[in-house]
């Protein structure tokens, strides 16, 4: 069965630093991986998408993830945050043979910028 | 960009009554919506998934005549809740799959549900 797990349930950082959110899954084939983020009240917006090819991948607002097949894991990225990316990050693997077409999340990341 | 219009954003309503919400696909055709429950503070539980034209799978747990899913047409499914009790208040995420893009999965904006 596939399952994702995100280690850290809180993280603060201060404005302008880097931050890195870990993401490890488990699924049986080629993962389709996801990073979704939320703002409070708010649905979920797509940040980037990894299913093949380059191993780093681009997303908006300065977001980049890489993929390590070896490590079974999809980590977030930004190099200088901005207090606009205070919100909760989730990331996603499916879909899949086994679960069909759904997603399966992470129990998600908050993020808190201090000033 | 594909856009999901949820609707509405926010709604109250008595104990006993019901309450449907609406999921749009504005700019594409959807062949599978999804439909999440949030908790505070949590992340989302798959309810439901529905194809066009065909009864919703329900996740194991989830009343399948408390929580009515109909997906009428490419563009449109809704969620309504019937006899909504307290316990129902939650904040309902729809999510859709682009028959164009099967990787694609556009959420809309959700629906906080108070039920007094």
């Amino acid at each position: 069965a596939q399952s994702v797990t995100q280690p850290d349930i809180h993280i603060t950082v201060s404005e302008g630093a880097s931050l890195e959110l870990r993401c490890n899954y488990s699924y049986g084939a080629t993962p389709y991986l996801f990073w979704y983020v939320q703002s409070p009240g708010q649905g979920l917006q797509l940040l980037l998408k990894y299913f093949s090819g380059d191993t780093l991948v681009q997303g908006i607002k300065g977001f980049e993830a890489e993929f390590k097949r070896s490590q079974s894991s999809f980590n977030l990225r930004k190099p200088s945050v901005h207090w606009s990316d205070a919100a909760e990050y989730f990331c996603a693997v499916g879909p899949s043979r086994a679960a069909g077409n759904k997603l399966t999340f992470g129990g998600g990341t908050r993020v808190l910028v201090k000033p | 960009g594909a856009v999901v219009s949820q609707h509405p954003s926010w709604v109250i309503c008595k104990s006993g009554t019901s309450v449907k919400i609406e999921c749009r696909s504005l700019d594409f055709q959807a062949t599978t919506m999804f439909w999440y429950r949030q908790f505070p503070k949590q992340s989302l539980m798959l309810m439901a998934t529905s194809n066009e034209g065909s009864k919703a799978t329900y996740e194991q747990g989830v009343e399948k005549d408390k929580f009515l899913i109909n997906h009428a047409s490419l563009t449109l499914s809704t969620l309504t809740v019937t006899s909504a009790h307290p316990e129902d208040s939650s904040f309902y995420i729809c999510s859709a799959r682009d028959l164009t893009d099967l990787y694609g999965y556009t959420f809309g904006s959700g629906t906080r549900l108070t039920v007094v």
